[in-house]
């Protein structure tokens, strides 16, 4: 079974509107984390933000939000107020316990169109 | 000067050629990883070192190896380069010191054409 599943493979949002990327896993470690990473054209790697299996909240970083839904493991990347310059390709990732392998999902190209 | 170094940036070589990915860090971390990425596919994990003298097989490690020169450098070669390796590649380190909160760091990537 795939770790982390991207179920979206390309998504469209309108500039200033806010845009919600799927992300789902599986793991039977009740201590995991959780992380979004963009990765632009230039094809770098940037981090955005992380969620840990027992943080009680949400986690928010300026205009990323986490929907942290543990039940239905689930850790969807929320952007706010979308801008040109976040067309990029989003990756949902894991770290499970605390070994620090990550296992990355199959990613979902986010495109702003103005 | 990048924290994660890889050389080169970009390689386009012939089939059966040998290659090696370097890979070099100045973030003091003890654990590095090499990956893959394809279209569709994400990143793949190909080899990682927890440190020196521990080098550990990823999930698509066959046709690649490795080598820990030394905490900060961790290479990859491949042997005899097939077409199917044609990818970008990617360094990563890691602390196993801090909390597991932290995410790795990625070097810019090498993208590999084999011909």
């Amino acid at each position: 079974a795939q770790k982390i599943t991207q179920t979206q493979p390309g998504m469209f949002v309108q500039e200033k509107e806010a845009v919600t990327l799927d992300c789902t896993y599986d793991t039977s470690d009740p201590s995991y984390g959780l992380f979004w990473y963009k990765q632009p054209s230039s094809g770098e790697m940037i981090f955005l933000i992380y969620q840990g299996s027992y943080d009680q909240q949400n986690a928010t970083e300026g205009r990323y939000s986490l929907n942290f839904q543990k039940a239905r493991k689930s850790a969807n990347l929320v952007i706010s107020a979308s801008q040109l310059g976040d067309s990029a390709m989003y990756f949902c990732a894991m770290r499970e316990g605390r070994g620090q392998k990550v296992t990355f999902g199959t990613g979902t190209k986010l495109q702003v169109i103005p | 000067d990048a924290d994660v170094t890889q050389t080169p940036r970009n390689r386009i070589t012939k089939t059966g050629k040998r290659i090696m990915l370097e890979c070099s860090q100045t973030k003091g971390h003890d654990r590095m990883y090499w990956y893959r990425q394809d279209p569709g596919l994400g990143l793949r994990l190909i080899y990682y070192s927890f440190d020196v003298k521990d080098i550990n097989k990823g999930e698509i490690s066959d046709g690649y190896s490795v080598s820990r020169q030394a905490q900060a450098k961790f290479s990859l070669s491949l042997e005899s380069a097939i077409p199917n390796q044609t990818a970008l590649y990617f360094c990563a380190t890691s602390d196993s010191w801090t909390d597991s909160n932290q995410p790795q760091h990625f070097g810019d990537g090498t993208r590999l054409s084999i011909l």
